[in-house]
């Protein structure tokens, strides 16, 4: 039982333009959503989260959306850079899950020069 | 102050044989967490721990798996009689307290288990 998925396993994007990473849950308990950055052999660093009572966080050139109503959120990226290259991970827990984060699959996001 | 630090990084092992994957959490931090990354998937919890306790270990497979952080020396993940389908990425995080995830939890460069 998938309950975060990413439905795109990469993206290809032109640098200086908007990358928009797509995440859709099922579990209507998850309140607080993270993305994670994933450099190949190592390990996930946290990126920017957002809780369930907001709609929108934005920490620099990373902004992420939260649509309760369909269960989704989408992370952007602009200006895309070649070094945000990487595979991107949405993770989400309950309030009750505390230790447990549950992850999508994880989109790869190729930024061309 | 190091980060989370994994070892081994690779490790190799024929079917049947024991994994011992071994993570030290970041000074300071006395909670850990194991997660598996199966090969075109996302991570999967495994188990949490504290300090010479196991406090969630709903996501671990019932046989041949088992956990520790004893009170010196790092957490172990332990693997008897490895079978082909063991193969991944083992990751370990590491907080001060119950994870605020944004904020407190380092994840280590993983050990990457390859069963032969």
């Amino acid at each position: 039982d998938q309950q975060v998925k990413q439905n795109s396993p990469s993206l290809s994007v032109q640098e200086g333009r908007i990358s928009i990473l797509n995440c859709d849950y099922t579990n209507s308990m998850f309140d607080y959503f993270l993305w994670y950055k994933k450099y190949p052999a190592e390990g996930p660093t946290f990126l920017i989260s957002i809780s369930s009572i907001k709609d929108k966080n934005e920490d620099g050139r990373f902004t992420v959306f939260l649509n309760k109503s369909a269960k989704h959120l989408s992370l952007h990226i602009v200006p895309s850079q070649p070094g945000d290259s990487a595979v991107y991970f949405c993770a989400a827990r309950t309030e009750t899950s505390g230790s447990r984060l549950t992850f999508g699959e994880g989109t790869q996001l190729t930024v061309n020069p | 102050n190091a980060g989370v630090m994994q070892n081994p990084r690779h490790l190799v092992r024929r079917r049947g044989q024991e994994a011992r994957l071994r993570c030290s959490p970041m000074k300071g931090h006395s909670h850990v967490y194991w997660y598996r990354q199966l090969p075109e998937e996302g991570l999967k919890f495994m188990v949490y721990l504290q300090k010479e306790n196991i406090i969630d270990e709903s996501g671990m497979p019932k046989e041949r798996f088992s956990a520790e952080f004893p009170k010196e020396g790092p957490s172990i993940l332990r693997i008897q009689q490895v079978v082909r389908g063991d193969s991944a990425a083992y990751f370990c995080a590491s907080s001060r307290s119950t994870a605020a995830w944004d904020t407190e939890a380092f994840f280590g460069q993983g050990t990457r288990l390859t069963v032969v």
